[in-house]
C-alpha cells in the first residue's frame, strides 16, 4: 500500500491558463474523491467517482472544472481559464466502496494563480 | 444544502486536560461519522470513526454520537502538545461523499 499519490505537489500558473492535476488512488480502492481547501476552511467537496463513473459533482463547481477517471484507476482534474480565486490546495482521496469506509488523502496539489 | 457546523476555535487547553470538540450536522441520512486531524500544511488524517449512537473509545480518543440530536463529538483525554492541530468533523453523506466542517483549531499549552 503506497498511499494516495498526487502530482504535481505545487503548481504556479498565470491567470487564464489551463492546468491539470493527477491522482493515483490506493490500488484496491474503487472510489476516488476531489476536494479543494483554502486557508482556514475545511475541505470543500468537488466530485467523486466510483470506478470510472462520476457519481456526484458539486453544484457549486464552475463549468471550468472537469474531472475524469477513464479506466477506473488514476484520475485527472482540469481547470480551464484559471482565475485567482482558484488558488487553493486540491486534495484527492480514495476509499473502498461503502459508506462506512474512511477516506485516505494524498498530500495535495497546491495551486497558485498569479 | 448539507451543512456541518463546528466551533472554529481556537480552543486552548493545558497539557494533560480533556479537550472537547463538537459538531452538528444537517443530513439526517448520514450513517457514518469521521473525525480527521490536520496539521498545518498537511493533509487530513483519520483518527476516529463511529456509526452507532453512544460512545466509542480508542486510546485517548472518545467519539460520541447522538443521531436524534444530529450531534457528534470528540474527546481527547490527557491532551499533549502534539495534539495541537485542526480537527475536522465529516459525516458520511447519504450519497456516498463526505462533507467536512470548517474544523476546530486546538492548541494544547505545555
Amino acid at each position: 500500500d503506497t498511499g494516495v499519490s498526487q502530482d504535481p505537489r505545487h503548481k504556479i500558473t498565470k491567470r487564464g491558463q489551463n492546468v491539470t492535476f493527477r491522482c493515483d488512488p490506493i490500488s484496491e480502492h474503487n472510489r476516488l474523491y476531489w476536494y479543494r481547501q483554502t486557508l482556514g476552511q475545511g475541505p470543500e467537496f468537488l466530485t467523486y467517482f466510483q470506478n470510472e463513473a462520476q457519481l456526484e459533482k458539486s453544484r457549486l463547481l464552475s463549468d471550468r472544472f472537469s474531472a475524469e477517471r477513464p479506466k477506473g484507476s488514476f484520475s485527472t482534474l482540469e481547470i480551464q481559464r484559471t482565475e485567482q480565486g482558484d488558488s487553493a490546495m486540491y486534495l484527492c482521496a480514495s476509499s473502498l466502496k461503502d459508506i462506512y469506509s474512511p477516506l485516505h488523502f494524498g498530500n495535495g496539489t497546491r495551486l497558485t494563480v498569479t | 444544502q448539507k451543512e456541518v457546523e463546528q466551533n472554529s476555535g481556537p480552543l486552548s487547553v493545558p497539557e494533560g486536560a480533556i479537550a472537547s470538540l463538537n459538531c452538528t450536522y444537517s443530513d439526517r441520512g448520514s450513517q457514518s461519522f469521521f473525525w480527521y486531524r490536520q496539521y498545518s500544511g498537511k493533509s487530513p488524517e483519520l483518527i476516529m470513526f463511529i456509526y452507532s449512537n453512544g460512545d466509542k473509545e480508542d486510546g485517548r480518543f472518545t467519539a460520541q454520537l447522538n443521531k436524534a440530536s444530529q450531534y457528534v463529538s470528540l474527546l481527547i483525554r490527557d491532551s499533549q502538545p502534539s495534539d495541537s492541530a485542526t480537527y475536522l468533523c465529516a459525516p458520511g453523506g447519504s450519497q456516498g461523499n463526505l462533507i467536512f466542517g470548517k474544523g476546530t483549531k486546538l492548541s494544547v499549552k505545555p
